[in-house]
């Protein structure tokens, strides 16, 4: 089945900077990435996500990269602020197996003032 | 209350009770999920419905009896449990069940004495 490791598993950062999470995976079959962001007390909520077919993908603040020969994809935040202060999860598994949907250990992303 | 509504959002049972926890769509999605999140540890999708049959278990104990009456509504009843049971359990849905876009609820967290 899949696996998905997560790194790292803490990160703080100053407000401005940039954050970056990785996950890798195991199963090439895997085709779709989400990546959802839970803040304390809070249920998770889908951020982004990217398609085996696209390299990057970009939604204001946020991206996200895959490397299918790697099989890794990260999480970037640019111009991080307090309100991303959360826990950021990613995920890995073919569409239409929900079944084998496989989470990361997730990453409790810190911004400082 | 609109999205992904779950009742109750604490429990405390016994290892002997019966209960069960409710979860209520009104996005129009026709697939459901349960999901276990323990502290440290990943997601773990426990169940999957789709127009209200069960699409897959994954290897989840029979102590725990899912129930889906209709595309809406999701039931998870508990029985004789186990202190290692206690977790925050969510509930999600998504227009079908190829697995993305899921939409979470807010949980139950769950205390097994």
């Amino acid at each position: 089945g899949e696996n998905v490791e997560q790194h790292p598993s803490t990160l703080s950062v100053q407000e401005g900077d940039s954050a970056v999470i990785k996950c890798t995976y195991s199963d090439s079959a895997s085709n779709y990435f989400p990546w959802y962001k839970q803040e304390l007390g809070k249920r998770p909520q889908l951020i982004i996500d990217i398609r085996s077919n696209v390299g990057e993908k970009k939604d204001q603040r946020i991206a996200v990269t895959l490397n299918k020969t790697a099989k890794h994809f990260s999480l970037h935040i640019t111009e991080t602020q307090p309100e991303d202060s959360a826990v950021y999860f990613c995920a890995a598994f073919i569409t239409g197996t929900a079944s084998k949907l496989t989470f990361g250990t997730g990453t409790r992303l810190q911004v400082t003032l | 209350e609109t999205g992904v509504t779950q009742t109750p959002r604490h429990l405390v049972m016994g290892m002997t009770n019966k209960k069960s926890l409710k979860c209520e769509q009104h996005l129009g999605h026709n697939a459901m999920y349960w999901y276990k999140q323990s502290a440290k540890k990943p997601l773990e999708l426990m169940f999957v419905y789709s127009l209200e049959e069960r699409v897959e278990n994954n290897s989840v104990p029979s102590r725990f009896s899912p129930e889906c009456p209709n595309s809406s509504h999701l039931f998870l009843h508990l029985h004789t449990l186990q202190p290692e049971d206690s977790a925050l359990y969510l509930c999600a849905s998504s227009q079908d069940d190829s697995g993305r876009e899921q939409y979470f609820g807010p949980g139950t967290r769950l205390t097994v004495t």
